[in-house]
């Protein structure tokens, strides 16, 4: 069964709106997780780990200040983003890792008019 | 940097012909995983191989690690219209602290 679960599944919002996703581990406690964004046709990019406790890590190129991340709790992240526009429009998939492997949640669509 | 290097980027066969794909890296890793892909979903994880040389074998799929631990391949034999996805490879980091690195993946396409 899954053990990392995203909600929504898809969500439509106006340019200028704020949208939060949230990413949940399932089955035992994370204090890291990973967000990453995929356009269509491409594979994954990394945009940033989610670090229970203390500040999210961004990869280059990724604006902290748009792309707000919150762990929570030991099993929840949540990616925040910001005053969105249509160029953010993508699918968002969050991960957690056990044992040398990543376990990732359905996704999100995320449609910006 | 590490990266990842799949071949090829997109494959298009018929029902019941066999496939390989293939990973390839200058770096080493800990770890490999593949993981498929299907529009509109999460990646799903269908092995983990960490020992340098290892085969493993799901139903159809059998998975081989490299035994340098740089490269990885995925043959596919008698593929089906379910078989089609997005085929995704990722190293796992060497070191503590590093990320997992992901490969293009390779568009599998099968026809009936």
């Amino acid at each position: 069964g899954a053990v990392v679960s995203q909600h929504p599944s898809r969500v439509i919002c106006k340019s200028g709106t704020s949208v939060k996703i949230e990413c949940r581990s399932l089955d035992f406690q994370a204090t890291t997780m990973f967000w990453y964004r995929q356009f269509p046709k491409q594979s994954l990019m990394l945009m940033a780990t989610s670090n229970e406790g203390s500040k999210a890590t961004y990869e280059q190129g990724v604006e902290k200040d748009k792309f707000l991340i919150n762990h929570a709790s030991l099993t929840l992240s949540t990616l925040t983003v910001t005053s969105a526009h249509p160029e953010d429009s993508s699918f968002y998939i969050c991960s957690r890792g056990y044992q040398e492997t990543q376990y990732f949640g359905p996704g999100t669509r995320l449609l910006v008019l | 940097t590490q990266l990842l290097e799949q071949s090829p980027q997109f494959l298009s066969i018929q029902e019941g012909e066999n496939l390989t794909v293939y990973c390839n890296s200058s770096s080493v890793f800990s770890s490999l995983q593949w993981y498929r892909q299907e529009p509109g979903e999460g990646p799903v994880l269908l092995v983990t191989v960490v020992t340098g040389g290892e085969v493993k074998k799901l139903k159809r799929l059998t998975f081989q690690f490299g035994d340098a631990r740089k490269d990885s391949s995925l043959h596919i034999t008698a593929a089906q219209p379910g078989d089609t996805g997005l085929y995704l490879c990722a190293g796992g980091p060497p070191n503590y602290g590093q990320n997992f690195v992901f490969g293009p993946g390779t568009r599998l396409s099968v026809l009936p």
